[in-house]
This record gives structure tokens, C-alpha cells and sequence, in this order.
């Protein structure tokens, strides 16, 4: 059975500032998309960024940069200048191509202080 | 509407009582989800629509939970004679894509129905 695992229960970082959180998977499949939710106290689950394994390139969106290490099975997401409103819960979640359902791991909550 | 919606956005239940609750995916959207999230925890897939058809229900827990989508829209997740280890946030989401192979098609989730069961 695939798994995620977020060892970071909570991290904290200072605005303008850069934050890491890390995440690691377990699965026998090969081909599998990988992706950071945020989860803000609206509880709306909001996509941050999404990985193809089959991709080496690792994907970035604006602030949000991934580091994508297949062979390791990791996925980490950098936050750089960070600001107050990316203070949330933060998913890693996977899933494979042929499933219909994604597989979450158990947050990090992320704090910004001034 | 613009996003998905779900009502109520809480609810409280006394223990043996039915809870229904709603959903109303982003309109044309094909596939709709279930997950549960318990607290401190990441949601867990429930259950999946194609359209009106139930594809998969693997991650139901036990045969009080019953999902459905008749016309293929709004989706209700029924819960029946709740018990206190059922309260949880319970989400919906919808993608436009057809068919399982959704990874490059973004979920959208609701805000979610908080239930309570005392």
C-alpha cells in the first residue's frame, strides 16, 4: 500500500524568510503524480503544487519550488519569502495514475511570525 | 457557483442519529470525491463518482455510510446511527476529468461539513 509520511508536525518561519518542509513516500509504482495541498482555517484544501514522477524537472510555481528526489522517494517543498498569509496546514499527497484517489499525509502546520 | 459547496458547514449529531450531507460540485464537473479528516489528521478518501456511477467505495468504513449522485450532480454522504468516532471534517471535491487517470487535473475542494457527534 502507498504511504506518505510528513515528519514535521509543525514548523515556523519568519516572514521574507525560507522554510523546507519534507515529505516522504512508499510505493512500488512507477509512474505517480505527487502534490502540496494547503489547508488554511477555511479548511478548503487549495492545490500549491503538483510533481510527474516521470518528470526530472522539478516544478515550481511562483514562491513554491519542489525538490523531487525519486530514487529517495522524497518530495519537499520550499517556501521562499515566505509571507503571513502562507501561515496553514500543508498536505503532501499522492497519487497513481490508474487510482482514483489520492493518498495524504498528516500535515505540517506552518506558522509565520513577523 | 464558482467553487464546490457543501452544507451544513457544521453539524451536530446525538450518537444513533442520521446525518446527511450535501454536496454540490463546481457545475459540469464529472468526478466527485468524499474524503474524511479526522482531527490532526490528513483526509482520507471515501468514496468516488464518475457522473452518477459509484466507481469506488473502498474507503466507506462500514455499511452505516452510503454515498450517492443520481443525476450525476449534487452528492449526499449519509451516515447512519452515528457513532462518536464519526466525527470528523468530511470534504467534497470535483475535477472535470473523466476516468481514474486524473493526476494532471486539479481537484477542487469544499470547505468541508464538520460533524460532531456527542
Amino acid at each position: 500500500a502507498q504511504t506518505v509520511t510528513q515528519s514535521q508536525p509543525e514548523m515556523s518561519v519568519q516572514e521574507a524568510e525560507t522554510v523546507t518542509l519534507s515529505c516522504t513516500y512508499d510505493t512500488s509504482e512507477s509512474d505517480y503524480y505527487l502534490f502540496w495541498y494547503k489547508q488554511p482555517p477555511s479548511r478548503q484544501m487549495i492545490l500549491v503544487i503538483r510533481q510527474e514522477a516521470y518528470k526530472q524537472q522539478n516544478a515550481t510555481e511562483n514562491r513554491f519550488s519542489v525538490n523531487f528526489q525519486k530514487a529517495a522517494k522524497s518530495f519537499s517543498l520550499k517556501i521562499s519569502d515566505s509571507q503571513l498569509g502562507d501561515a496553514a496546514m500543508y498536505f503532501c499527497a499522492y497519487n497513481t495514475g490508474t487510482a482514483s484517489k489520492l493518498t495524504f499525509g498528516t500535515g505540517t502546520r506552518l506558522q509565520v511570525t513577523l | 457557483g464558482a467553487g464546490v459547496s457543501q452544507s451544513p458547514r457544521y453539524k451536530v449529531a446525538k450518537r444513533g442519529q442520521d446525518v446527511a450531507l450535501r454536496c454540490d460540485p463546481i457545475s459540469g464537473h464529472v468526478s466527485l470525491f468524499w474524503y474524511q479528516q479526522a482531527l490532526g489528521q490528513g483526509p482520507e478518501f471515501l468514496t468516488y463518482f464518475q457522473n452518477e456511477a459509484q466507481l469506488d467505495k473502498s474507503g466507506l468504513p462500514s455499511d452505516r455510510f452510503f454515498a450517492e449522485r443520481p443525476e450525476g450532480s449534487v452528492s449526499t454522504l449519509k451516515i447512519q446511527r452515528t457513532q462518536q468516532e464519526d466525527s470528523a471534517v468530511y470534504l467534497c471535491a470535483s475535477s472535470s476529468r473523466r476516468g481514474q487517470a486524473w493526476g494532471d487535473s486539479p481537484l477542487h475542494f469544499g470547505n468541508g461539513t464538520r460533524l460532531t457527534v456527542t
